[in-house]
């Protein structure tokens, strides 16, 4: 399988501040990669993606860059938000078909 | 809301028993796939389905397997459950076709004793 992984399991950031999350991949094939956040007692819920023709794209408040050299992914997040707490997931695309793989994640704590 | 449904929301089995989840799919959405988020874990791909037929397995035994019914719903049953099946599992939905996103269910949190 896919092995995605997280630079921090942990980060803690003060509301108003930016905050930046990183994630590593293995395959250097995969062409598709979205960033989840995952609240208390729910699903994962889509916040960006990008394909692998793109070096940048840019959503509300947040904005996703691909490194494929160093096969890294990050996820900015401008004007942090105590809702902004959350886990946050990179996924990989595995193949056409939308099967995903996700690295263990990174918990965001916005302090007040 | 992302439209995908999840049945039950909790449940408490006995080792060695059987348990059948079940999901209901994006309306739109051909393709299910089924994920096992452990404690503290990213969710780990179980299966896909596609057509009604798996469309390729994650590292799982034979004993997780599924179903996908014409109108895209699918179940996700485990056999012979063991105490490390304690998990949130996970379904989620999407359309086949070019790049596009995997909208995910809320989970059933399943616990083994």
């Amino acid at each position: 399988g896919e092995s995605v992984g997280l630079h921090l399991p942990t980060l803690s950031v003060q509301e108003g501040d930016n905050s930046i999350i990183n994630c590593a991949y293995s395959n250097s094939a995969s062409d598709y990669f979205i960033w989840y956040k995952q609240e208390s007692g729910k699903g994962p819920q889509f916040i960006i993606d990008i394909r692998s023709n793109m070096d940048k794209r840019q959503g509300q408040r947040v904005t996703v860059l691909l490194n494929k050299t160093v096969k890294h992914l990050s996820l900015q997040i401008a004007a942090t938000q105590p809702g902004d707490s959350a886990v946050y997931f990179c996924a990989e695309r595995g193949d056409n078909f939308n099967k995903f793989y996700f690295g263990s994640g990174t918990k965001l704590n916005v302090k007040p | 809301e992302t439209g995908v449904t999840q049945s039950p929301t909790h449940l408490i089995k006995t080792r060695g028993q059987q348990v059948t989840l079940r999901c209901s799919s994006q309306s739109g959405h051909n393709t299910v796939s089924w994920y096992q988020q452990a404690l503290g874990q990213g969710p780990q791909f179980i299966f896909q389905y596609y057509r009604e037929e798996e469309n390729g397995r994650g590292n799982f035994p034979p004993r997780f397997s599924g179903l996908q019914f014409p109108n895209y719903s699918s179940e996700l049953n485990v056999n012979a459950l063991e105490l490390d099946d304690s998990a949130l599992y996970l379904c989620a939905s999407s359309f086949v076709t070019g790049n596009t996103e995997a909208f995910f269910g809320q989970g059933t949190r399943l616990t083994v004793v």
